[in-house]
């Protein structure tokens, strides 16, 4: 089955202790994307991969970082975590490096740092 | 800088009914528009999107939703509502002329359908 799978799914953890969300498709995705989501945010980039070794932030990466050495995987990792680091966060993938075709999104990661 | 505006947090409809959703939208370059569903503790689910082409674009689940250039705006309808279409709906645009790739996305339209 095509799809997205992130571990964690929940995650609750304490200021500064670093954290890391796993990210892996399964559809040979050139592009990857980390979001998070806030109530009446929607949902904001963190950052996105177009490919192996090229990662780029998008509009929220402070605090984050990412790292993209195989295809298929696409970790977000917290090295100090903050309490505004709380979210519902969303891994995507999509065939298309051009954005001309949809994202498929991962089940998300609900972390809570207190 | 591109945004995405969705005015209405919450859109109430009778089963049956016909439903609207709205979004408005600003690029600088030419608009990729796309719809997506969130259900309960899940992840997002394309609709249907707007590249090029024909205005009206049909997507999933009987969905459509229409691109309108002059007033930047990419509104989901459906004809009749079933109650299985209750959930969070985003709007979100890219900008086709830009090198980047960043999706924006709208704050979200809770749609809830009664019986």
């Amino acid at each position: 089955e095509a799809q997205v799978t992130q571990n964690p799914r929940y995650l609750i953890t304490v200021t500064g202790k670093k954290l890391t969300v796993t990210c892996s498709q399964n559809m040979n995705h050139e592009y990857m994307s980390w979001y998070r989501q806030d109530p009446g945010l929607g949902l904001r980039q963190i950052y996105y991969s177009m490919n192996v070794e090229v990662t780029d932030k998008g509009d929220v990466p402070e605090g984050y970082k990412v790292s993209r050495k195989e295809k298929r995987n696409f970790p977000l990792i917290l090295e100090s975590p903050s309490p505004n680091q709380t979210s519902l966060y969303f891994c995507a993938s999509s065939l298309s490096r051009t954005g001309v075709r949809e994202q498929y999104f991962g089940p998300g990661t609900r972390l809570t740092v207190t | 800088a591109q945004s995405v505006a969705q005015p209405e947090d919450q859109v109430n409809v009778a089963e049956g009914n016909p439903l609207t959703v709205k979004c408005t939208y600003s690029v600088s370059g030419n608009p990729y528009l796309f719809w997506y569903v969130q259900y309960p503790n899940r992840g997002l689910q394309f609709l249907l999107k707007y590249i090029t082409g024909d205005n009206l674009v049909k997507g999933s689940y009987g969905f459509e939703a229409e691109f309108n250039k002059s007033q930047t705006s990419f509104h989901l309808k459906k004809p009749s509502a079933l109650v299985s279409d209750s959930a969070l709906y985003f709007c979100a645009v890219r900008d086709g002329n830009n090198a980047g790739n960043m999706l924006t996305f709208g704050g979200g339209t809770r749609l809830m359908v009664k019986p």
